[in-house]
């Protein structure tokens, strides 16, 4: 079965300062990665994926992932943070079947 | 472009009372989930269904059943409500395995 687990419920970085949001999976074959955000009071948007293509993902608002199979880890990273970047993000994991398993969710802010 | 939509967008029910949450697609995805989003214990799959006529269950089933006649409808419904299934229901579709899901807006419940 699959499963992720996300480092920190709560991460706070300054404005300008590096994003970084931990995933770490298991899937007992080969996965597929996601991060999603969810902004207060709506539902989830992809950020971006991992789908074996190439182990360095960019997604939308400037967001990149690496997948690191050795570490089984996928985490998510900007270089400068922006006050429009506090939201909760989710990691998820699609491994056998179509199930799609979430993590516990980290909940970013940003320090002006 | 309606995509996912959900129904009703919040509900106050009287535990003991059955409840249908709606779900319903536009996007012909083969795939549909059910997740349930808790403070801090993020999105937990309730069921899910690979395509139509079949169904499967997720990480949190206990109280839940849904269906699947169809592709574009995926109801979940509670038999007995009990105040423990208070929560946000998102309900998602997929095109596959290693494909994005979109979600709905989402569904709060309160069970009293």
């Amino acid at each position: 079965a699959q499963s992720v687990t996300q480092l920190g419920s709560h991460v706070s970085v300054s404005e300008g300062a590096l994003v970084l949001l931990r995933c770490n999976y298991s899937s007992s074959v080969p996965p597929y990665l996601f991060w999603y955000v969810q902004y207060p009071n709506q539902g989830l948007q992809l950020l971006l994926k991992y789908t074996s293509a190439a182990t360095l993902v960019k997604g939308i608002n400037g967001f990149e992932a690496e997948f690191k199979k050795s570490e089984t880890s996928f985490h998510l990273t900007k270089p400068s943070a922006h006050m429009s970047d506090a939201a909760e993000y989710f990691c998820a994991v699609s491994g056998r079947d179509d199930k799609i398993i979430f993590g516990k969710g980290t909940r970013l802010h940003i320090l002006p | 472009i309606a995509g996912i939509t959900q129904a009703p967008t919040s509900q106050i029910l009287a535990a003991g009372r059955r409840m249908t949450l709606r779900c319903t697609q536009d996007m012909r995805h083969n795939a549909m989930y059910w997740y349930r989003q808790d403070l801090g214990l993020g999105l937990r799959l309730i069921h899910y269904s690979n395509t139509a006529g079949t169904t499967g269950k997720g990480e949190v089933p206990d109280g839940y059943s849904v269906s699947r006649a169809n592709t574009d409808d995926f109801p979940l419904t509670l038999a007995s409500a009990v105040p423990s299934q208070t929560s946000v229901y998102f309900c998602a579709s997929s095109g596959g395995r290693g494909t994005e899901a979109f979600f709905g807006q989402g569904t709060r419940l309160t069970v009293v």
